[in-house]
């Protein structure tokens, strides 16, 4: 199976401030039809995961533009430029491209 | 407006059964593929498998294929997951996902216990 390390496992931040979360992968998640199946996901206290970005940077509708996800292959990064209250939570990313499908291990953000 | 809700959970006893449902609304079910997902208490995310948008192909995480099983009933916009043989190590909250993980229903709790 496919493994995602993300890092940090947790990251604390002030109002304003910018990070970014690593995630990265035992295998390369290139696709051979070239897409890169690696989604970011965001899960706030008490709620259900939601997606925030897909295929390494597309943002999902809705979506802040200050989530912003590159990468490639085996190293993909998700990035928060000035976070605000509503990004406290846990963010994992995931792929598509190999099955089983699988999870990193998750990146709780919380507040300095 | 997408949603999913699922139903079914609850407490069980190690070696019994359940089924789990996941009522699709807001979008053409029958035009994707659909997955269940399940995060455990110690919130680590596990993709059980997922099911083509006709029904006529599935795919497990190897470790659950022997146990669990994927269906659904498009003209009901349904998607169901039956458990086997159950275990404490399932006990889990069991989220059914639109195809991409572009949607995810509330989630409902599995906790198996005697």
């Amino acid at each position: 199976d496919v493994v995602l390390t993300q890092t940090p496992p947790t990251l604390s931040a002030t109002i304003g401030q910018s990070v970014s979360i690593s995630c990265r992968s035992s295998q390369s998640l290139l696709h051979s039809n070239g897409n890169t199946y690696l989604h970011w996901l965001l899960q706030r206290p008490g709620q259900s995961p939601q997606l925030l970005i897909y295929l390494v940077s597309r943002l999902e509708s809705g979506v802040p533009n200050r989530f912003s996800g590159s990468g490639s292959g085996t190293d993909f990064t998700l990035k928060i430029s000035g976070v605000e209250a509503e990004d406290l939570g846990v963010y994992y990313c995931v792929q598509g491209t190999h099955a089983p499908r699988t999870f990193g291990g998750g990146t709780k953000l919380e507040l300095k | 407006e997408v949603q999913l809700v699922e139903s079914g959970g609850g407490l069980v006893q190690p070696g019994a059964s359940l089924k789990l449902s996941c009522v699709a609304s807001g979008f053409t079910f029958s035009d994707y593929w659909m997955s269940w997902v399940r995060q455990t208490p110690g919130k680590t995310m596990e993709w059980i498998g997922d099911i083509k948008y006709d029904g006529s192909y599935t795919n497990y995480a190897p470790s659950l294929k022997n146990r669990f099983t994927i269906s659904r009933d498009n003209a009901k916009s349904t998607l169901y997951l039956q458990m086997s043989n159950v275990r404490s190590e399932d006990t889990a909250t069991y989220y059914c996902t639109r195809e991409g993980f572009a949607y995810w229903g509330q989630g409902t709790l599995v906790t198996v216990s005697s």
